[in-house]
């Protein structure tokens, strides 16, 4: 059965903290690995990825897939309180766009 | 335009009752979802509609009906719900259903009485 698990489910920082959050996963004809943040209702795009190894950046936001060892790492830097969310990741199989999430890292950065 | 809508953004309605739930895209996408999101929980799948046919149904109770008239437009219509079918239900789409992004509407909460 295909599985996703995220860890830490919740994290407390500081401002000018740097996190990282993990999602492991199991999943049949895997393809693709999204990972997005939800504040208070849609939950909205970060990254795709797809490639093991290539780093993919977004401001101080990043991300890195290892398709060996099913697995793939949120980075963010210097994170503020704006980076207070659910940061959710799900694997994409091929030939169909069941997408299933992990049950989301709860971020909280204080000021 | 980038953005997915849904309406009504709140909706209370007894088990009597029936209504729809609307989502809109206007980004010349032709796949849609429709998720529902228990508090604490992630959005879990309930179907999904490729080139306005219906490709998965992830066994959902039939009290829930989708329904898509055109490739912007999704509906889903309600009858007949249980408390339990309270939670906040989301709309996404993507350009294709193989490999492409979702984007998400911001939902609307329903509360069942």
């Amino acid at each position: 059965e295909d599985k996703v698990v995220q860890s830490p489910l919740s994290l407390v920082v500081h401002e000018g903290d740097t996190v990282t959050l993990n999602c492991s996963y199991e999943v049949t004809n895997f393809r693709s690995l999204l990972w997005y943040k939800q504040e208070k209702k849609a939950p909205t795009f970060l990254f795709m990825l797809t490639s093991s190894g290539i780093e993919k950046k977004s401001g101080r936001l990043s991300s890195i897939l290892d398709k060996k060892e099913l697995f793939s790492i949120l980075n963010i830097t210097a994170t503020q309180t704006g980076d207070s969310a659910v940061y959710l990741c799900a694997p994409l199989p091929y030939n169909n766009n069941d997408m299933r999430f992990g049950a989301g890292t709860r971020l909280t950065v204080k000021p | 335009d980038t953005e997915v809508t849904q309406t009504p953004k709140h909706l209370v309605m007894g088990m009597t009752n029936k209504k729809s739930l609307k989502c809109e895209q206007h980004m010349g996408h032709r796949a849609m979802y429709w998720y529902k999101q228990k508090a604490k929980k992630p959005p879990e799948l309930m179907f999904v509609y490729s080139y306005e046919k219906l490709s998965i149904n992830e066994s959902v109770p039939s009290r829930f009906s989708p329904e898509c008239p055109n490739s912007s437009l999704l509906n889903l219509h309600l009858h007949a719900l249980q408390p339990e079918d309270s939670a906040l239900y989301l709309c996404a789409s993507s350009r294709g259903v193989d490999h492409y992004e979702q984007y998400f509407g911001p939902g609307t909460r329903l509360t069942v009485t």
